[in-house]
């Protein structure tokens, strides 16, 4: 069965620093193309970024609200997808979930989400 | 705002048939496949439709996607009250060289 497990939220102060982790099993994670997004307390959801797989250059997509900022990588060894947030902003407080792209589109599975809170 | 639009809600009778629609353009919806994801109140989301009309393996035929030019659809049909729900559509858009999502539809099942 395809799973993936969100970890590290937590509450951190404006301008600080955070790393999320997810951990994957049931698939070929090596060869995925991993996804962040997330979804902010009441609100919809938003891509965050991605990362290819090694075999298709392991380069990242961001969204434009975190370029610069977040950074995705991935330890295809440990089956880890990681999402470094730096100068973390009071808008950047969410849920935030990773997922895998199936194919098409298609983003599956979802994890139950690590909430991150910005606040002072 | 969402890149793509979806009505804020929609509502039918239990058994009855619903449709969820979601408006693109040609850098998204046009270009890409679009998926379809339903989020139970409290819980993740979970893939519905992807490639404008695939089911995953475990999703009952009562869901169903289509797509036409820059606009896609989901229908559910013989509509339960556990279809009760927020339902988000997605897509790849070329221009932004980014995930994009609707808004999201609130389904009530009256």
């Amino acid at each position: 069965e395809m799973q993936v497990v969100e970890s590290g939220g937590g509450l951190v102060k404006p301008g600080g620093s955070l790393r999320l982790s997810c951990a994957a099993s049931g698939f070929s994670f090596s060869n995925a193309w991993m996804s962040w997004v997330r979804q902010a307390p009441g609100k919809g959801l938003e891509w965050v970024g991605r990362i290819k797989s090694k075999i298709d250059g392991e380069t990242t997509d961001d969204a434009a609200p975190v370029k610069g900022r977040f950074t995705i990588s991935r330890d295809d060894s440990k089956n880890m997808l990681y999402l470094q947030m730096n100068s973390l902003k009071t808008e950047d407080t969410a849920v935030y979930y990773c997922t895998t792209d199936i194919g098409r589109w298609g983003l599956n599975p979802w994890g139950q989400g690590t909430l991150v809170t910005v606040s002072s | 705002q969402s890149v793509l639009t979806q009505p804020p809600s929609v509502s039918a009778a239990p058994g009855q048939k619903v449709t969820i629609s979601c408006s693109g353009s040609s850098s998204n919806i046009g270009s890409n496949y679009v998926s379809w994801y339903q989020q139970l109140p409290g819980t993740a989301p979970k893939l519905l439709i992807y490639g404008n009309n695939e089911r995953p393996s475990g999703i009952p035929d009562r869901f169903s996607g289509s797509k036409s030019g820059t606009s896609a659809t989901l229908g559910i049909t013989g509509l339960q009250t556990g279809d009760e729900a927020d339902y988000y559509c997605g897509t790849w858009d070329i221009s932004l060289s980014a995930g994009v999502f609707g808004g999201g539809t609130k389904l009530t099942v009256l």
